[in-house]
């Protein structure tokens, strides 16, 4: 069956040093989502993409963040320089479209990031 | 500004009887409602939706009600079974837009044999 793959799953890193998570969506999938979800809380999308274009980006603390999808493929989510608070689970999905009908998001097993 | 709220952090219920687990929205623009499920160290898995033009949708032991005019949408799992016990989130997307998913703080079941 066809899976979202992430990686790293955990990562350490101290504050103020830079880190980058790595998502492969499901193969012939368009649209590829960033969610970060806090302990306690439920994801909240940071970006999403239709192909390598950006479609929403609104959440997304851009002073720190950035998000690439060069190809359309594969896609990387950098924090630099790393906050406190931004220890939370980072949840990558994708889905066919977003177009109507309502296609589902697949979700991705998350890199949970600790900053020290 | 939460405009999907789950306010349950956390339910038990017995193994075969009926959970119940409820979610609450603000934002009347929503017409598209879902439940995902995730265990530990998971990502979240599509469970049922339910369009804004429907008050009921069930797909076997799951099923989801939608009261429009309450904002309040809620789902059943009956009979319950010990496979069950995760955290269950309720989302939901507007008509217009590209279909950004708002999420609730979720509600973690627990069924006990």
């Amino acid at each position: 069956e066809a899976e979202v793959a992430q990686s790293p799953r955990y990562k350490i890193t101290e504050k103020s040093q830079a880190v980058a998570f790595w998502c492969d969506p499901i193969s012939g999938h368009a649209t590829l989502y960033w969610y970060r979800q806090i302990l306690g809380q439920g994801p909240e999308l940071l970006v999403q993409f239709q192909d390598e274009s950006v479609v929403d980006d609104s959440q997304l603390p851009k002073d720190r963040f950035s998000a690439e999808r060069l190809k359309g493929v594969d896609s990387t989510l950098k924090i630099q320089p790393a906050e406190l608070g931004d220890s939370a689970m980072y949840l990558c999905a994708s889905s066919t479209g977003w177009t109507r009908p309502r296609p589902e998001q697949f979700f991705g097993p998350g890199t949970r990031l600790t900053v020290l | 500004d939460q405009q999907v709220k789950q306010n349950s952090p956390s339910l038990s219920v017995q193994e075969g009887r009926i959970s119940i687990l409820n979610c609450d929205y603000t934002n009347s623009m929503f017409d598209y409602f879902l439940w995902y499920k995730k265990y530990p160290a998971e990502g979240p898995t599509f469970l049922i939706s339910i369009s804004s033009i429907k008050d009921k949708n069930e797909d076997g032991r799951f099923t989801v009600f939608l009261n429009k005019s309450a904002k309040h949408l809620s789902l059943h799992i009956v009979p319950s079974q010990p496979g069950d016990s995760a955290v269950y989130f309720c989302a939901a997307s507007e008509i217009q837009g590209a279909q950004k998913l708002v999420f609730g703080q979720g509600t973690r079941l627990t069924i006990n044999p």
